[in-house]
């Protein structure tokens, strides 16, 4: 089936450390995804890319970073350098439409919830 | 940038009540898409709307868009425990990457 896989699940991070969590599709999206979602919060944009070896920062990216080497694959890193990475955290995929009006929404994977310990 | 209010924050309801949650623009909207995210889950796409005044159902939901196209709502009638989980409302850009912003959901508990 296709889908999007996330992982791991749970993440446990030293003070310090930098993480690296996975994000693959299968579903041959051009776009891909990263959020962050706090307890109790809505989603906020880390990182996201519309094709292979381009990606853009969204509206909280300082102290991660990513790559798109692949169409189907967009990890997150999670350096030393953000302050407050303690949260879940979501990938998305879509179609890239540009301006033809369809009904395709976003798949998230599962998720991984990152604990500072 | 562009934000989308979404009230209440959170909802409580007896079981069999109906539920509504309402998202608000102070700008045009270019479209609304409504997910749903079920308590430790990750979110599901439920519909988008384009159209002023549009209205679409899905069973027990309905969603409809403004005529003005600056508020949408989910309607849900005579809720059941499965309904349990935050709705989401966010606009889908339409030039570049398509990015979604996200209204901050509404969390709908339910007493059985």
């Amino acid at each position: 089936d296709g889908g999007i896989t996330q992982s791991p699940k749970y993440l446990f991070r030293k003070e310090g450390q930098n993480v690296t969590l996975s994000c693959e599709q299968n579903l041959n999206h051009d776009a891909m995804y990263w959020y962050r979602q706090d307890p109790g919060q809505g989603l906020r944009l880390i990182y996201y890319s519309q094709i292979v070896n381009d990606f853009q920062k969204g509206d909280i990216a300082e102290g991660y970073s990513v790559s798109r080497e692949k169409k189907e694959s967009f990890p997150l890193t999670v350096t030393s350098a953000q302050k407050n990475p303690t949260a879940f955290y979501l990938c998305a995929s879509s179609y890239w439409t540009g301006a033809l009006v369809t009904n395709y929404g976003y798949t998230f994977g599962s998720g991984t919830r990152l604990t500072v310990v | 940038g562009q934000q989308v209010m979404q009230i209440p924050q959170y909802q409580h309801v007896q079981e069999g009540e109906d539920f509504t949650t309402y998202c608000n623009s102070s700008t045009t909207l270019s479209n609304i898409q409504w997910y749903k995210q079920r308590p430790g889950g990750h979110p599901v796409f439920l519909i988008q709307l384009v159209k002023s005044g549009e209205v679409k159902k899905q069973k027990r939901l309905t969603f409809q868009f403004g005529e003005a196209k600056k508020n949408s709502s989910l309607h849900i009638t005579a809720t059941q425990t499965t309904d349990v989980g935050t709705y989401f409302c966010a606009e889908k850009g339409i030039q570049g990457a398509q990015k979604l912003v996200f209204g901050q959901g509404t969390r709908l508990t339910i007493n059985p």
